[in-house]
């Protein structure tokens, strides 16, 4: 099955500075890599996604980049804000053409930024 | 996200007793996941069904049934909890049109004692 690895476990940043978590996948059929937010006590939301088809995806202040070959993918945080303060989760899933919907969680990255 | 609600919310129980988590979605999505969230370890897919009467076993299903009787529920039953079963669930769906999004439910904690 898919391994997806999360770096690092644990990030501070000052707030206004940027902030970067890495996974890495094993399995070269997945190709769909959503990224979570969850705030304490609250549930997972999603963020942001990518699709294998594409390499860089950005909405206001966050990006996922992608790069198939060495299956990594990277969330990119600009200009953090204190609300950003959450744990992060990056995913991967072989996509609906394979009849496969699951995802394969990384274990997780606390963010805090620090007023 | 008000489309997928669990229930209870929270649930004490002792070590051998059966329990249920409850997950239901309005939004008629194919597909349904229960998870478990422990530290250290993410979220840990234990069943998930792609369809009304379809359940597929995920990473960790031992001492978990479900059923899915109808596209909406999607029950997870411990049959005889155990401690180790301590941990906060959560009930998922996706839609089939080609997405793979999931939306969470708000999870159920429970402590097994």
């Amino acid at each position: 099955g898919e391994n997806v690895e999360q770096h690092p476990s644990t990030l501070s940043v000052q707030e206004g500075d940027s902030a970067v978590i890495k996974c890495t996948y094993s399995d070269s059929a997945s190709n769909y890599f959503p990224w979570y937010k969850q705030e304490l006590g609250k549930r997972p939301q999603l963020i942001i996604d990518i699709r294998s088809n594409v390499g860089e995806k950005k909405d206001q202040r966050i990006a996922v980049t992608l790069n198939k070959t060495a299956k990594h993918f990277s969330l990119h945080i600009t200009e953090t804000q204190p609300e950003d303060s959450a744990v992060y989760f990056c995913a991967a899933c072989q996509g609906p053409q394979t009849g496969a919907n699951n995802l394969f969680f990384g274990t997780g990255t606390r963010l805090t930024v620090i007023p | 996200d008000a489309g997928i609600t669990q229930s209870p919310r929270y649930k004490i129980t002792e070590t051998g007793r059966q329990v249920t988590l409850m997950c239901h979605q309005t939004w008629s999505h194919s597909y349904m996941f229960w998870y478990r969230q422990d530290l250290g370890h993410g979220l840990r897919l234990i069943y998930y069904s792609a369809a009304a009467d379809i359940t597929d076993k995920g990473e960790v299903p031992d001492g978990y049934v479900v059923s899915r009787s109808k596209t909406e529920n999607f029950p997870l039953t411990l049959e005889s909890a155990t401690r180790s079963q301590t941990s906060v669930y959560f009930c998922a769906s996706s839609g089939s049109s080609g997405k793979n999004i999931q939306y969470f439910g708000a999870g159920t904690r429970l402590s097994v004692l």
